[in-house]
């Protein structure tokens, strides 16, 4: 079964720029999470979808930061304009269903986009 | 302050037990977990305890719940070179919520 899927791996822009992440999740899960990583501090969930639609974004910097997952599949996120305090490891996740209420589900990670804002 | 909170560096000798610990903020968590990431890589879910549980043993990883004192740690018997990576201890965010929420991470180090 393959994994999580994220591209570009590596990404170098400068502030104020633009730049988009993608993600493939587990084949079936419905449920989608990015995460936001800096540096010596553990993941930090950003939004999270369910299906195609958003179940939590409440920690998403909404005046730069935009996410969607069309399709109820693959998802992209998307920094404009990108800050110096950007630079981070941006981590997508997806599960089977909601961690919400019936049960837990094991997030599945992928390996992350590494974000370098110069 | 964070809400969990480890320490940051463990470094253990090669067929050692390491111990990593943990303690959390929020006493009505209904799962604590333990996640491992390598160099490179994603998190890998490697255990978890649910919170009316005071010992979890899984092979070589044995996970030891605290309530009382909100504390969490993670044995790993027979520590190999492979085993080097960052630890993280999270506990699931309170409102009915099963994500976790991350502590900083403990890098365990294992030399020869």
């Amino acid at each position: 079964e393959a994994g999580v899927a994220q591209s570009p791996r590596y990404k170098i822009i400068e502030k104020r720029q633009s730049v988009a992440f993608w993600c493939n999740p587990i084949s079936g899960h419905a449920t989608l999470y990015w995460y936001q990583q800096i540096l010596g501090q553990g993941p930090k969930l950003l939004i999270q979808f369910q299906n195609n639609g958003v179940v939590d974004d409440s920690q998403l910097p909404k005046d730069r930061f935009s996410a969607e997952r069309l399709k109820g599949v693959d998802s992209t996120l998307k920094i404009q304009p990108a800050k110096l305090e950007d630079s981070a490891v941006y981590l997508c996740a997806s599960s089977l269903v909601s961690s919400r209420g019936t049960g837990w589900y094991e997030q599945y990670f992928g390996p992350g986009t590494r974000l370098t804002v110069t | 302050g964070e809400d969990v909170e480890q320490s940051l560096f463990l470094s253990v000798r090669e067929g050692d037990s390491s111990v990593i610990n943990c303690t959390y903020t929020d006493s009505s968590s209904t799962y604590l977990y333990w996640y491992k990431q390598e160099p490179g890589a994603g998190l890998q879910l490697l255990t978890y305890i649910f919170s009316n549980m005071d010992m979890k043993q899984d092979q070589r990883l044995t996970v030891l719940l605290n309530k009382k004192d909100k504390h969490l740690s993670l044995r790993i018997a027979d520590t190999q070179t492979g085993d080097s990576a960052i630890y993280f201890c999270a506990e699931n965010r309170s409102g009915g919520s099963y994500i976790p929420t991350f502590g900083r991470g403990t890098s365990l180090i294992v030399h020869p």
